[in-house]
């Protein structure tokens, strides 16, 4: 299975700072057909995860703006460029290209 | 809107069974391949299970092959994991979640089952 590897696991910021959490994963999430399959998930506090973004960097409907992708090959970064209180919660990154599909630890954003 | 509502959680003993449901609306379900994901208590994610939309191609973590059924009722766009064999190890919450082209968007509010004497 591609071991998802999430740091830090957890990333205090004082509101209105940018926030960025790193993801490897243990192989190349770049499938055959061409395409990096790398998700972003978001968890609330007592919600559902929610997408945020896909194919490494593109934003999902609804996302604000200040939530971006990169990365390529083994290595991905999610970048909060100025949290607010509604970003508390744990963030996951996935990976699509292979089965079973695997998560991150999982990152909890919390505010200073 | 899609939306996706699992039910049929609940204290099982060990060795137990249970069978979840998951109703889908707002998008086409009998096109849509779709996951289980299980997240245990204070705990990550971990996918379960997956099926393709016609429900003839299933795949399954090991800790549960052999033990869970994936599959689905397309008429009544209804997912289902029927589990069998249940132990302490799947406690959790189970999420239905809609695949998106090697990807999950939408999520359930999720089901709790609890394997317990």
């Amino acid at each position: 299975d591609v071991v998802m590897t999430q740091s830090p696991l957890s990333l205090p910021v004082t509101l209105g700072q940018p926030a960025s959490i790193s993801c490897r994963s243990s192989q190349s999430l770049v499938h055959s057909d061409g395409n990096t399959y790398l998700t972003w998930l978001q968890q609330r506090p007592g919600h559902s995860p929610r997408r945020l973004i896909y194919k490494v960097s593109n934003r999902d409907s609804g996302v604000p703006d200040r939530f971006s992708g990169s990365g390529s090959g083994t290595d991905f970064t999610l970048k909060i460029s100025r949290v607010e209180a509604e970003d508390v919660g744990v963030y996951f990154c996935m990976q699509g290209t292979q089965w079973p599909n695997t998560f991150g630890q999982g990152t909890r954003l919390e505010i200073k | 809107e899609v939306q996706l509502v699992e039910s049929g959680g609940g204290l099982v003993q060990p060795g137990g069974s249970l069978r979840l449901s998951c109703a889908a609306s707002g998008f086409s379900f009998s096109t849509t391949w779709m996951h289980w994901v299980r997240q245990a208590p204070g705990e990550g994610l971990v996918c379960v299970s997956r099926i393709e939309s016609d429900g003839r191609s299933t795949t399954y973590a090991d800790s549960v092959k052999g033990r869970f059924t994936i599959s689905r009722d397309n008429a009544k766009n209804t997912l289902f994991l029927h589990m069998n064999s249940l132990t302490a190890e799947d406690t959790a919450v189970y999420y239905c979640a809609r695949d998106n082209h090697y990807s999950v968007d939408y999520w359930g509010q999720g089901t709790l089952v609890t394997v317990s004497s």
